[in-house]
Protein backbone atom coordinates (compact mmCIF):
# COMPACT_ATOMS: atom_id res chain seq x y z
CA UNK A 1 0.00 0.00 0.00
CA UNK A 2 1.27 3.75 -0.95
CA UNK A 3 1.55 5.82 1.93
CA UNK A 4 2.99 9.30 1.88
CA UNK A 5 2.95 10.78 5.71
CA UNK A 6 4.43 14.21 6.28
CA UNK A 7 5.66 16.04 9.33
CA UNK A 8 7.27 18.89 11.01
CA UNK A 9 4.04 21.08 10.75
CA UNK A 10 3.72 23.74 13.43
CA UNK A 11 3.30 27.41 14.45
CA UNK A 12 6.28 29.79 14.09
CA UNK A 13 6.65 33.22 13.90
CA UNK A 14 6.63 35.47 11.05
CA UNK A 15 10.47 35.46 9.37
CA UNK A 16 11.33 32.20 11.10
CA UNK A 17 12.37 28.75 9.48
CA UNK A 18 10.46 25.20 9.78
CA UNK A 19 11.94 21.81 7.51
CA UNK A 20 8.73 19.74 6.73
CA UNK A 21 9.26 15.84 5.90
CA UNK A 22 7.20 13.65 3.81
CA UNK A 23 8.06 9.50 4.88
CA UNK A 24 6.92 7.30 1.31
CA UNK A 25 6.39 3.62 1.03
CA UNK A 26 5.19 0.81 -0.96
CA UNK A 27 6.35 2.52 -4.22
CA UNK A 28 9.85 3.04 -5.94
CA UNK A 29 10.29 6.54 -3.93
CA UNK A 30 13.77 7.10 -6.18
CA UNK A 31 12.17 6.38 -9.22
CA UNK A 32 9.56 9.54 -8.35
CA UNK A 33 9.44 12.79 -8.81
CA UNK A 34 7.47 14.01 -5.85
CA UNK A 35 5.77 17.75 -5.01
CA UNK A 36 4.58 19.68 -2.54
CA UNK A 37 1.36 21.22 -2.99
CA UNK A 38 -0.17 23.79 0.02
CA UNK A 39 -3.78 24.65 0.49
CA UNK A 40 -4.05 27.88 2.66
CA UNK A 41 -7.37 27.59 5.18
CA UNK A 42 -10.49 27.56 3.23
CA UNK A 43 -8.54 28.18 0.07
CA UNK A 44 -8.09 26.43 -3.19
CA UNK A 45 -4.77 24.02 -3.98
CA UNK A 46 -1.14 25.72 -4.70
CA UNK A 47 1.60 24.37 -6.17
CA UNK A 48 4.58 25.03 -4.16
CA UNK A 49 7.58 23.09 -6.10
CA UNK A 50 9.33 19.62 -7.35
CA UNK A 51 12.13 17.83 -7.07
CA UNK A 52 13.05 15.61 -9.91
CA UNK A 53 14.16 11.74 -9.55
CA UNK A 54 18.41 11.45 -9.33
CA UNK A 55 18.32 9.59 -12.03
CA UNK A 56 16.54 12.16 -14.10
CA UNK A 57 18.88 15.08 -12.74
CA UNK A 58 17.68 15.13 -9.25
CA UNK A 59 16.68 19.34 -9.94
CA UNK A 60 13.82 21.23 -8.41
CA UNK A 61 11.80 23.77 -9.37
CA UNK A 62 10.12 26.55 -7.19
CA UNK A 63 6.56 28.67 -7.51
CA UNK A 64 7.13 31.89 -8.09
CA UNK A 65 6.01 32.74 -4.62
CA UNK A 66 8.51 30.74 -2.69
CA UNK A 67 11.56 30.66 -4.34
CA UNK A 68 14.56 31.52 -2.87
CA UNK A 69 13.26 31.04 0.67
CA UNK A 70 12.27 27.50 0.20
CA UNK A 71 14.46 24.65 -0.76
CA UNK A 72 13.03 20.86 -1.62
CA UNK A 73 15.39 17.86 -0.67
CA UNK A 74 15.32 14.16 -0.96
CA UNK A 75 16.96 11.29 1.15
CA UNK A 76 16.17 8.28 -1.41
CA UNK A 77 17.99 6.03 1.48
CA UNK A 78 15.93 7.25 3.57
CA UNK A 79 12.47 7.24 1.10
CA UNK A 80 11.98 10.77 2.74
CA UNK A 81 11.42 14.05 1.09
CA UNK A 82 12.00 17.19 2.45
CA UNK A 83 10.98 21.28 2.34
CA UNK A 84 13.08 23.49 4.12
CA UNK A 85 11.18 26.81 4.09
CA UNK A 86 12.89 30.33 5.72
CA UNK A 87 11.92 33.70 5.88
CA UNK A 88 8.24 32.58 6.67
CA UNK A 89 5.31 34.95 5.91
CA UNK A 90 2.27 34.93 7.53
CA UNK A 91 0.96 33.71 3.65
CA UNK A 92 2.45 30.72 4.12
CA UNK A 93 0.09 29.83 6.61
CA UNK A 94 -1.15 25.79 4.99
CA UNK A 95 -1.80 22.56 4.93
CA UNK A 96 1.06 21.61 3.03
CA UNK A 97 0.93 17.72 1.10
CA UNK A 98 3.40 16.01 -0.44
CA UNK A 99 2.67 14.18 -4.30
CA UNK A 100 3.30 12.16 -6.66
CA UNK A 101 -0.25 13.74 -8.41
CA UNK A 102 -1.48 9.81 -8.31
CA UNK A 103 -0.38 9.43 -4.55
CA UNK A 104 -1.29 12.73 -1.48
CA UNK A 105 -0.32 12.32 2.24
CA UNK A 106 -2.55 13.62 4.95
CA UNK A 107 -1.06 16.86 5.23
CA UNK A 108 0.77 19.09 7.83
CA UNK A 109 -0.53 22.45 8.97
CA UNK A 110 1.93 25.39 8.89
CA UNK A 111 1.01 28.55 10.71
CA UNK A 112 2.76 31.65 10.62
CA UNK A 113 1.53 34.27 13.10
CA UNK A 114 3.11 36.53 16.02
CA UNK B 1 2.10 30.30 -16.30
CA UNK B 2 -1.42 28.74 -17.74
CA UNK B 3 -4.78 29.78 -16.20
CA UNK B 4 -6.92 27.19 -15.30
CA UNK B 5 -11.05 28.45 -15.15
CA UNK B 6 -13.58 25.88 -13.61
CA UNK B 7 -17.55 26.48 -13.73
CA UNK B 8 -19.49 26.13 -12.04
CA UNK B 9 -17.98 27.28 -9.08
CA UNK B 10 -20.96 25.72 -6.70
CA UNK B 11 -22.95 22.82 -8.16
CA UNK B 12 -25.96 21.55 -5.87
CA UNK B 13 -27.08 18.19 -7.53
CA UNK B 14 -29.69 15.82 -6.54
CA UNK B 15 -28.97 12.31 -5.58
CA UNK B 16 -29.31 10.30 -8.97
CA UNK B 17 -29.11 12.86 -10.66
CA UNK B 18 -26.07 13.81 -13.22
CA UNK B 19 -23.39 16.73 -12.67
CA UNK B 20 -20.82 18.40 -15.34
CA UNK B 21 -17.93 20.41 -14.24
CA UNK B 22 -16.37 22.43 -17.29
CA UNK B 23 -12.80 23.34 -17.13
CA UNK B 24 -10.92 26.09 -19.62
CA UNK B 25 -7.24 26.41 -19.97
CA UNK B 26 -5.80 29.49 -21.09
CA UNK B 27 -3.87 27.84 -23.76
CA UNK B 28 -4.09 24.36 -25.44
CA UNK B 29 -2.86 21.13 -23.24
CA UNK B 30 -1.63 19.38 -25.80
CA UNK B 31 2.14 18.19 -25.07
CA UNK B 32 4.98 18.17 -27.62
CA UNK B 33 4.57 14.48 -26.89
CA UNK B 34 1.20 13.95 -27.94
CA UNK B 35 -0.24 13.40 -24.27
CA UNK B 36 -2.73 15.89 -22.57
CA UNK B 37 -1.40 16.28 -19.23
CA UNK B 38 -4.92 17.42 -17.13
CA UNK B 39 -6.02 15.54 -14.47
CA UNK B 40 -9.33 15.82 -11.85
CA UNK B 41 -8.98 15.33 -7.95
CA UNK B 42 -11.61 14.99 -5.59
CA UNK B 43 -11.29 16.57 -2.34
CA UNK B 44 -13.86 15.39 0.53
CA UNK B 45 -14.31 17.45 3.79
CA UNK B 46 -11.86 16.88 5.66
CA UNK B 47 -9.55 15.18 3.45
CA UNK B 48 -6.76 15.22 1.44
CA UNK B 49 -7.05 15.22 -2.75
CA UNK B 50 -7.22 12.14 -4.19
CA UNK B 51 -6.68 11.82 -8.26
CA UNK B 52 -9.85 10.83 -10.10
CA UNK B 53 -8.80 11.17 -13.69
CA UNK B 54 -5.27 12.12 -15.44
CA UNK B 55 -4.83 12.50 -18.91
CA UNK B 56 -8.00 13.77 -19.84
CA UNK B 57 -10.27 10.18 -19.27
CA UNK B 58 -8.58 7.73 -17.74
CA UNK B 59 -9.68 6.44 -14.34
CA UNK B 60 -7.24 5.85 -11.63
CA UNK B 61 -7.89 2.51 -9.96
CA UNK B 62 -11.04 2.70 -7.46
CA UNK B 63 -12.44 5.30 -8.81
CA UNK B 64 -16.53 4.41 -9.44
CA UNK B 65 -17.42 4.14 -13.45
CA UNK B 66 -19.59 7.08 -12.55
CA UNK B 67 -17.08 9.45 -12.79
CA UNK B 68 -15.43 9.94 -16.62
CA UNK B 69 -13.48 13.02 -17.92
CA UNK B 70 -13.66 14.71 -21.79
CA UNK B 71 -12.35 17.46 -23.51
CA UNK B 72 -9.71 18.26 -25.82
CA UNK B 73 -7.46 21.09 -26.52
CA UNK B 74 -8.38 24.00 -24.17
CA UNK B 75 -11.77 22.47 -23.09
CA UNK B 76 -12.67 19.56 -20.29
CA UNK B 77 -15.03 18.20 -18.65
CA UNK B 78 -15.66 15.95 -15.64
CA UNK B 79 -19.04 14.22 -15.77
CA UNK B 80 -20.60 12.45 -12.68
CA UNK B 81 -23.73 9.77 -14.48
CA UNK B 82 -25.43 9.81 -11.23
CA UNK B 83 -24.65 11.47 -7.95
CA UNK B 84 -24.20 9.95 -4.76
CA UNK B 85 -24.11 11.37 -1.25
CA UNK B 86 -20.15 10.39 -0.94
CA UNK B 87 -19.47 12.72 -3.91
CA UNK B 88 -20.04 16.01 -2.05
CA UNK B 89 -16.82 18.06 -1.83
CA UNK B 90 -14.64 20.27 -3.89
CA UNK B 91 -13.01 19.01 -7.54
CA UNK B 92 -10.41 20.62 -9.03
CA UNK B 93 -9.00 20.61 -12.99
CA UNK B 94 -5.11 20.20 -13.03
CA UNK B 95 -2.47 21.00 -15.61
CA UNK B 96 0.61 19.29 -16.24
CA UNK B 97 1.44 19.67 -19.99
CA UNK B 98 3.03 23.39 -19.15
CA UNK B 99 5.35 22.98 -16.23
CA UNK B 100 6.48 24.22 -13.98
CA UNK B 101 3.93 25.13 -12.48
CA UNK B 102 1.28 22.75 -12.10
CA UNK B 103 -1.68 25.19 -11.89
CA UNK B 104 -5.52 24.00 -10.72
CA UNK B 105 -8.79 25.46 -11.27
CA UNK B 106 -10.31 27.82 -8.47
CA UNK B 107 -12.16 24.53 -7.26
CA UNK B 108 -16.06 23.46 -7.90
CA UNK B 109 -17.99 22.89 -4.72
CA UNK B 110 -20.35 20.13 -5.07
CA UNK B 111 -23.61 19.29 -3.07
CA UNK B 112 -26.31 17.83 -2.49
CA UNK B 113 -29.86 20.04 -2.82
Amino acid sequence: EVQLVESGGGLVKPGGSLRLSCAASGFTFSNAWMNWIRQAPGKGLEWVGRIKSKTDGGTTDYAAPVKGRFTISRDDSKNTLYLQMNSLKTEDTAVYYCTTSAYWGRGTLVTVSS
Amino acid sequence: DVVMTQSPLSLPVTLGQPASISCRSSQSLVHSDGNTYLSWFQQRPGQSPRRLIYRVSNRDSGVPDRFSGSGSGTDFTLKISRVEAEDVGVYYCMQATHWPPWTFGQGTKVEIK
